[in-house]
């Protein structure tokens, strides 16, 4: 099985509050983690790319993953107006060929209010 | 930068048509992918390809075919275009291993009347 739960949203936050953007999923076999930001009328963009368990940083944004939960999570501080988006979560298990490709959720709608 | 580039970013196209959905990419990306995204059920992967002429069914690949001829080239095929193939197309490409990121074109929003 490899479904991606992810809450659709609309996540409402005031500029500059903390925001936690989360998906879960069932597969246990899932090593490789994404999260991807899409603006409306556009395709989606990579924003972090992870490993296994554990944190990373880039700039304002921090990934997150705990696989004994089954759960990763998207952080992002000091949140502004231009993080009014949709992101997406994305998995993959292992470092096949392309057949298995990755496996989406289905978005969460995020609106940063001025 | 990986740029994915799609010929078109709207599209009007009669039941009945045949459509041509056009893909180019930059890096020399192994894998391309096209997928269709509708509200509320977000990406489905309609075919990928691996390498020039080959090619692998996604989850809806009813309706669809592809080409690829060329490494960087990547087309998707509506053999019959019917209103419930109205959607937004993404076009995608990664390296070879299924556990690279993809990278996205802008989309195509094809309406079929």
């Amino acid at each position: 099985q490899k479904e991606v739960e992810q809450d659709p949203g609309p996540l409402s936050v005031p500029e500059g509050a903390i925001v936690s953007l989360n998906c879960t999923y069932s597969n246990s076999a899932f090593q490789y983690f994404m999260w991807y930001r899409q603006y409306s009328r556009k395709g989606p963009e990579l924003l972090m790319y992870t490993y296994s368990s554990g944190n990373k940083e880039d700039g304002r944004f921090t990934a997150q993953v705990d696989k004994s939960s089954k759960y990763i999570s998207l952080f992002i501080r000091d949140s502004q107006p231009s993080d009014s988006a949709t992101y997406l979560c994305a998995m993959s298990e292992g470092s096949g060929g392309g057949a298995d490709g990755l496996t989406f959720g289905k978005g969460t709608h995020l609106i940063i209010q001025p | 930068d990986v740029k994915v580039t799609q010929s078109s970013r709207y599209l009007v196209k009669r039941t009945g048509e045949k459509v041509f959905l056009e893909c180019v990419q930059d890096m020399d990306h192994e894998n391309m992918f096209w997928y269709r995204q509708d509200p509320g059920l977000g990406l489905r992967l309609i075919y990928f390809s691996y390498d020039v002429k080959m090619k692998e069914k996604g989850d809806i690949p009813e309706g669809y075919s592809v080409s690829r001829e060329k490494k960087e080239r990547f087309s998707l095929i509506l053999e019959s275009a019917s209103t419930n193939q109205t959607s937004m197309y993404l076009c995608a490409s990664s390296l070879l291993y299924s556990n690279q990121p993809q990278h996205f074109g802008d989309g195509t929003r094809l309406s079929i009347l």
